[in-house]
């Protein structure tokens, strides 16, 4: 079995400052994470993933997280947000895809304010 | 690579009708994945197809469901005598399986679906 549960529901930052969106995992086997983004009337785009390679996985956009086994998390960031950045961010986590498919969080809303 | 093609973009029934959507996925990817997301919430797994096998459907919401994979390439959702609570947007993926793991795992931009 897998669960993901994503801290916050929304997040608010001033353009310029650090974003943080907080992810926790659950999952019976080694999990593979991943970070989309969904911008309004748009698909699912990957920002990044984590396959049990280096536990700081770097994306697009300047967006980066850490896989930290002994906490359970996988916590998005970013140094500085920009307008652009405003949308919906799912984590996910894979025990493999197939029968568990992928099981996203609850979304966390990311608002930049000007 | 022309990405995973939903078709169509939105659909407005009639609460009781069927309705079918199509999903294509990307070429070479022999998984095909279908999704739903509700209002607020994240997708939700459905089924997958591996090829043209079915290998799983039990998280199918209910025998109202269905979905095919004839040929191994596309793939249709169909539900038939929908009600309100169906409303939502159905999200297709497709990826390619490599060793015991998979690859490529792309979405596409989904079906809205309106029951009036």
């Amino acid at each position: 079995a897998q669960s993901v549960t994503q801290l916050d529901s929304h997040v608010s930052v001033s353009e310029g400052t650090p974003v943080l969106l907080r992810c926790n995992y659950s999952s019976s086997y080694s999990p593979s994470l991943f970070w989309y983004v969904q911008h309004p009337n748009k698909g699912l785009q990957l920002l990044l993933k984590y396959t049990s390679a280096a536990t700081l996985v770097k994306g697009i956009n300047g967006f980066e997280a850490e896989f930290k086994k002994s906490e359970t998390s996988f916590h998005l960031t970013k140094p500085s947000a920009h307008m652009s950045d405003a949308a919906e961010y799912f984590c996910v986590v894979s025990s493999g895809g197939g029968a568990d498919g992928l099981t996203f969080g609850k979304g966390t809303h990311l608002i930049i304010q000007p | 690579d022309t990405g995973v093609s939903q078709d169509p973009r939105h659909k407005i029934t009639k609460r009781g009708q069927n309705v079918t959507f199509r999903c294509d996925p990307i070429s070479e990817h022999n998984r095909l994945y279908w999704y739903r997301q509700t209002l607020g919430q994240g997708p939700e797994f459905l089924t997958y197809f591996q090829n043209e096998a079915q290998l799983e459907k039990s998280r199918l919401l209910s025998d109202r469901f269905s979905a095919e994979r004839p040929k191994g390439s596309f793939s249709t959702l169909e539900i038939q005598r929908t009600e309100q609570g169906d409303s939502a947007m159905y999200l297709c993926a497709s990826s390619r399986t490599w060793g015991t793991g998979e690859l490529g795992y792309t979405f596409g931009s989904g079906t809205r679906l309106t029951v009036v």
